[in-house]
């Protein structure tokens, strides 16, 4: 079955530091999609790749899809407090209605 | 005026028992799904139903069934539970569950332990 691979499974960094999480899958992708979760929270979508090569940006945080669309990265530039939390990817397959397959997950800890 | 909301919040009970939990969303997403979180933050998807229909179904023990009474509500019932189903259960919605633009909403979770 479609598998999702993320790496690094923890991250920790000092504020300031840049920080960056690597998704990869073992087939291709209809699309990517990114969410964050919280300590004590629930995972909350932060944005969704489709074309092949796509880049997109959210203020600190740089989103790109392989050309293969079978990767994808999710790049923050100088990582603040408020960063910490799970980061995962979610992969959809083109013929799997409406499911997601979830990396494990990078959690990224902040020091001050 | 929560989007998806899940009940209970913490579950604790013994093992063997029954207990159900219950989902509602009012965001007028067509599509529910049912995710187990473990101990790693590992999530995996369970089940999921577009319009009361139940479209995905992976590898759960049949202890686990969920329930649609309408599009608005997926409920999880749990039978005879295991030390192996403590986790945290998530709830989610989507819209038009088909088209792969549309993201997910989470609720709260689900914090179960049995005990």
């Amino acid at each position: 079955g479609q598998q999702v691979m993320q790496i690094p499974q923890y991250q920790h960094v000092q504020e300031g530091e840049d920080f960056t999480t690597y998704c990869n899958s073992s087939t291709t992708l209809s699309n990517i999609q990114w969410y964050k979760q919280r300590p004590g929270g629930h995972p909350v979508f932060l944005i969704q790749l489709v074309k092949s090569g796509e880049v997109k940006k959210q203020k600190r945080l740089t989103f790109q899809f392989g050309e293969a669309k079978k990767n994808s990265s999710l790049h923050i530039t100088a990582t603040q407090t408020t960063d910490v939390g799970t980061y995962f990817c979610a992969g959809r397959k083109g013929t799997s209605y409406g499911k997601l397959t979830f990396g494990q997950g990078t959690i990224l800890t902040v020091h001050p | 005026d929560t989007a998806v909301s899940q009940t209970p919040k913490y579950l604790v009970t013994q093992m063997g028992n029954d207990k159900s939990i219950k989902c509602e969303q009012n965001l007028g997403h067509d599509t529910m799904y049912w995710y187990k979180q473990d101990s790693k933050k590992f999530l995996k998807i369970m089940f999921s139903y577009n319009n009361k229909e139940l479209i995905i179904n992976e590898t759960v023990p049949n202890r686990f069934s969920p329930k649609s009474p309408d599009k608005a509500h997926l409920n999880l019932h749990i039978n005879s539970l295991e030390l192996g189903d403590s986790a945290v259960y998530f709830c989610a919605s989507s819209y038009h569950g088909g088209d792969s633009n549309q993201p997910q909403h989470f609720g709260d979770g689900t914090r179960l332990s049995i005990l």
